[in-house]
């Protein structure tokens, strides 16, 4: 039974446009995460947040921002998109890391 | 931080073979461990978590083996069959980093 829900499914837009994620989880927990999987299927953590402590890879750059408003919710905005971000971002919550399905970004 | 190597990058593997997929990690503080397994076009589907040492758990078709004194865990696919094809990614979590991922093996099963 899904638990951890992703919207949209895909996006595609330009270079240089805002996008916006959104991750909803109804299992009470209290962490929950964003991932990066690359063209190539690697993996890397980008975000955790747990009780408004926010964790970030030192790796990311600084257009992506995590939003969250309770601690089901937990999007992910990145303000100007380039090539290289196109990606499946994953949401996930829990130490236990339930994963939500994905959302595809095309950056064109 | 921690580091997780996983090995092979591909197998192929004939059906009804079995077939070993190893990850090492580094830290040794790290206590949750899963395997994923990614069809294609497809989220990540969890196969098992662990949290025990040296502790075999047995799945369907699969068996995971934990060796933390050797900072080792084996995903073990039994008899595999073709609906096994897929990218099998290991995992560890070390609290709250979040978990670090093996770069995954791309498994084929073929008849």
């Amino acid at each position: 039974e899904t638990a951890v829900f992703q919207t949209p499914n895909y996006h595609v837009t330009q270079v240089g446009n805002e996008v916006s994620f959104n991750c909803k989880q109804t299992l009470g927990h209290d962490t929950m995460y964003w991932y990066k999987q690359d063209s190539k299927k690697l993996l890397k953590i980008m975000f955790s947040y747990n009780n408004k402590q926010l964790i970030v890879n030192e790796t990311v750059p600084r257009r992506f921002s995590p939003q969250s408003s309770d601690k089901a919710h937990l999007n992910l905005r990145i303000k100007s998109v380039e090539p290289e971000d196109s990606a499946v971002y994953l949401c996930a919550s829990s130490y236990e890391q339930y994963f939500g399905p994905g959302t595809r970004l095309t950056v064109l | 931080g921690e580091q997780v190597e996983q090995r092979p990058p591909h197998l192929s593997v004939r059906e009804g073979d079995s077939a070993v997929i190893i990850c090492t990690y580094t830290d040794p503080n790290s206590y949750y461990f899963f395997w994923y397994k990614q069809e294609p076009g497809a989220g990540l589907q969890l196969l098992m978590k662990v949290f025990s040492s040296t502790e075999i758990n047995e799945g369907q078709g699969f068996t995971v083996l934990l060796n933390k004194k050797d900072k080792q865990l084996s995903l073990n696919l039994t008899a595999a069959h073709p609906g096994d094809s897929a990218v099998y990614f290991c995992a560890v979590n070390n609290y709250a980093q979040g978990l670090t991922f093996g770069l995954g093996t791309r498994v084929s099963v073929f008849p």
